[in-house]
């Protein structure tokens, strides 16, 4: 079942714009993992934030977490026709050793 | 890092008939999953490979109809038998790898049709 609600279901922004993605949960997570996915192919892993973090970055990504809130989000900075792509959170929840999926956005950057 | 295969990478199937997907990785990992990911949806676990036992089945999936098999540490089989076109999905086998990093890594995923 999922375990994650992530808003917007869609974004269409233009090149150079940033995009913010959010992400909540409901139980209790030992860590957040950001996917990308294109086309429906394989996932590509981004980020992975503990949850004892608050923030973490990689490039233009900046990734996130407040376990108070049980949410997260994961902004792109100067977003490019090739970060077209959906956008998944999934979270490893204490206790589990797979992870459970949001419900993902589908980000369209135009050119 | 993992580098992980699938194949087929696709397939259309009749119904009736039983597609097994094949994942191997480059490495040996602690933990082997197969993920299901329907048109347009997120993906949902199927279950747990366990390597040398039975594989753990999440709710709404059962061994009969996918019957998963692990025989060493970085090979892994998924059947979906007796297929309708309710199956017709992207299946991905993902791993866990040992460590600090605690990353989970996903194959390119194997793109099923059931007509």
């Amino acid at each position: 079942s999922q375990q994650g609600e992530e808003d917007p279901q869609a974004l269409s922004i233009q090149e150079g714009e940033n995009a913010t993605m959010n992400c909540s949960y409901k139980t209790s997570i030992n860590n957040l993992q950001w996917y990308r996915q294109n086309s429906g192919r394989g996932l590509v892993h981004l980020i992975l934030i503990r949850s004892n973090e608050r923030e973490k970055h990689s490039g233009r990504l900046r990734v996130t977490l407040d376990t108070s809130k049980k949410s997260s989000s994961l902004l792109i900075t100067a977003s490019r026709a090739a970060d077209t792509a959906s956008y998944f959170c999934a979270m490893r929840i204490t206790g589990a050793n797979n992870l459970f999926f949001g419900t993902g956005t589908r980000l369209t950057v135009i050119p | 890092s993992a580098v992980i295969s699938q194949k087929p990478s696709r397939d259309i199937c009749q119904r009736g008939t039983s597609l097994t997907i094949q994942c191997q990785v480059d490495s040996q990992v602690t933990m082997m999953f197969w993920y299901r990911q329907q048109p347009g949806q997120s993906l949902t676990l199927i279950a747990t490979a366990n390597q040398g036992s039975e594989a753990t089945y999440e709710s709404g999936f059962v061994i009969d109809k996918f019957p998963i098999s692990r025989p060493n540490l970085t090979f892994s089989t998924l059947t979906v038998s007796n297929m309708s076109p309710e199956d017709s999905s992207i299946y991905l086998c993902s791993v866990r790898t040992s460590g600090n990093t605690d990353t989970q890594y996903f194959g390119p995923g194997t793109r099923l049709t059931v007509l």
